[in-house]
């Protein structure tokens, strides 16, 4: 069974530029979930997908979105990349969040590197 | 006030001897806990899932859950060298149709031989 794909899983950008990363999940997977992962801040929730609507989101700027789409797999975009954006952007896939137990499963995570 | 919180260590224990990893929580509806431990350079990976009050047992580990004081700790018996990684203390912060896991900033743990 495969885990969770995350892609691609090292990028350089420069400030200002913006970035996509995607994220499959796990099969039979609808939940997807995307964390940043900084060495001061840990693990912060950004932005949860289900059945293709976010159905909640952290306490980030807009420059973060992300989408969902019908076979599950998400993608997430960060604009105008800033210094601070250089961090470990991790997807997270569950099955069933609604019922309150939340099990996740990471991916790799991707590195991303903002010059 | 962080809504978990643990102690960012190292906590250092010997092969061998039991690691007692703390975590306490700020939201009291929350519902769920879990342990994740993440090896340098990778990503977070479960140990363990709680739901109810008391103890829960799997293998070396243990997992205990106190509502009423709003914590939950981890208790790694005949510590590895190969335990040592950093521990993620997550709650379920349950907001109905949707919910989010919150985690501590975790407690890296070196078992030393």
């Amino acid at each position: 069974k495969a885990g969770v794909t995350q892609t691609p899983r090292y990028l350089i950008k420069t400030r200002g530029q913006q970035v996509t990363l995607s994220c499959s999940p796990i099969s039979g997977h609808r939940s997807v979930s995307w964390y940043q992962q900084t060495p001061g801040q840990g693990l912060q929730f950004l932005f949860e997908y289900f059945s293709e609507t976010q159905r909640n989101k952290g306490n980030f700027p807009g420059r973060f979105s992300g989408r969902q789409f019908s076979n599950s797999r998400s993608e997430m975009n960060v604009s105008t990349l800033e210094l601070g954006d250089s961090a470990l952007y991790l997807c997270a896939s569950s099955r069933d969040p609604g019922q309150g137990i939340n099990v996740l499963t990471f991916g790799a995570g991707s590195r991303l590197t903002v010059l | 006030q962080k809504e978990v919180e643990q102690n960012s260590g190292p906590l250092s224990v010997p092969e061998g001897a039991i690691a007692s990893l703390n975590c306490t929580y700020s939201d009291r509806v929350s519902q769920s806990f879990f342990w994740y431990r993440q090896y340098s350079g990778k990503s977070p990976e479960l140990i363990m899932s709680i739901y109810s009050n008391g103890d829960k047992e799997d293998g070396r580990f243990t997992a205990q859950l106190n509502k009423a004081s709003q914590y939950v700790s981890l208790l790694i018996r005949d510590s590895q060298p190969s335990d040592s990684a950093t521990y993620l203390c997550a709650v379920n912060l349950n907001t109905g149709t949707a919910s989010k896991l919150t985690f501590g900033t975790g407690t890296r743990l070196q078992v030393t031989l």
